[in-house]
């Protein structure tokens, strides 16, 4: 089962920051966070991961809380490209043996 | 570079009939796997590998057998397709401390 809880779906305005949570209460100390996104029909794509900084790169940032029990995943403009099921999920980093364990997701929604 | 890809990017089968899934990598990733996604669900493990001639199953194996004879290459064969096989399927591939890459899908109708 996944090990992560997200709501099933958001909106958001276009050029607004999009702000996805996620809960991951049982995170173990060696897990990362990590957030994909699956575009309609297209397999899912890398966005972000973290340990316990917040992370920022060209598609979004990761803020996780100080208890690493949740983090949120901010597009901070988002467009209508931006529309997408993105996960968050939980995974030691060294650990090809471990694959990624999905759950449904949370649904954005871009609107204009 | 290609990256992950996938052959056939779709394909019909009927009941019974057999077929194999190609996914091929150009990024020299240990470890591979396969993956289903029915309607409005998320991924669902089948197979994976951490090396060249090793498997192991997944979360949903049965119907389905793999081989990594190769290290660019990921097999999913079903040997005999049956209607609840329907799904689109995605190979993905990594190595350690990078994230999985994925292709974009196989979808599998068994009539």
């Amino acid at each position: 089962d996944a090990k992560t809880t997200q709501p099933p779906s958001m909106d958001c305005a276009e050029g607004r920051a999009a702000n996805l949570p996620c809960n991951h209460s049982t995170i173990s100390g060696n897990e990362y966070v990590y957030w994909y996104r699956q575009i309609h029909s297209q397999g899912p794509q890398y966005i972000i991961h973290g340990l316990k900084n917040n992370e920022t790169n060209e598609m979004a940032s990761l803020i996780i809380t100080e208890d690493r029990k949740s983090s949120t995943l901010i597009l901070p403009h988002a467009t209508l490209r931006d529309t997408a099921v993105y996960y968050c999920i939980v995974r030691v980093v060294n650990s090809g043996n471990t694959p990624l364990v999905f759950g449904k997701g949370t649904r954005l929604s871009v609107i204009a | 570079n290609a990256g992950v890809t996938q052959t056939p990017k779709f394909r019909v089968l009927k009941t019974g009939q057999s077929m194999t899934l190609l996914c091929a990598q150009d990024m020299n990733h240990e470890y591979m796997y396969w993956y289903r996604q029915d309607p409005g669900m998320g991924l669902r493990l089948i197979h994976y590998s951490v090396g060249e001639g090793t498997t192991a199953k997944g979360e949903v194996p049965d119907g389905y057998n793999v081989s990594r004879l190769k290290k660019q290459n990921f097999l999913l064969g079903l040997e005999s397709a049956a209607p609840s096989q329907t799904s689109v399927y995605f190979c993905a591939s990594s190595s350690d401390r990078r994230p999985l890459h994925f292709g974009n899908g196989t979808r599998l109708t068994v009539t």
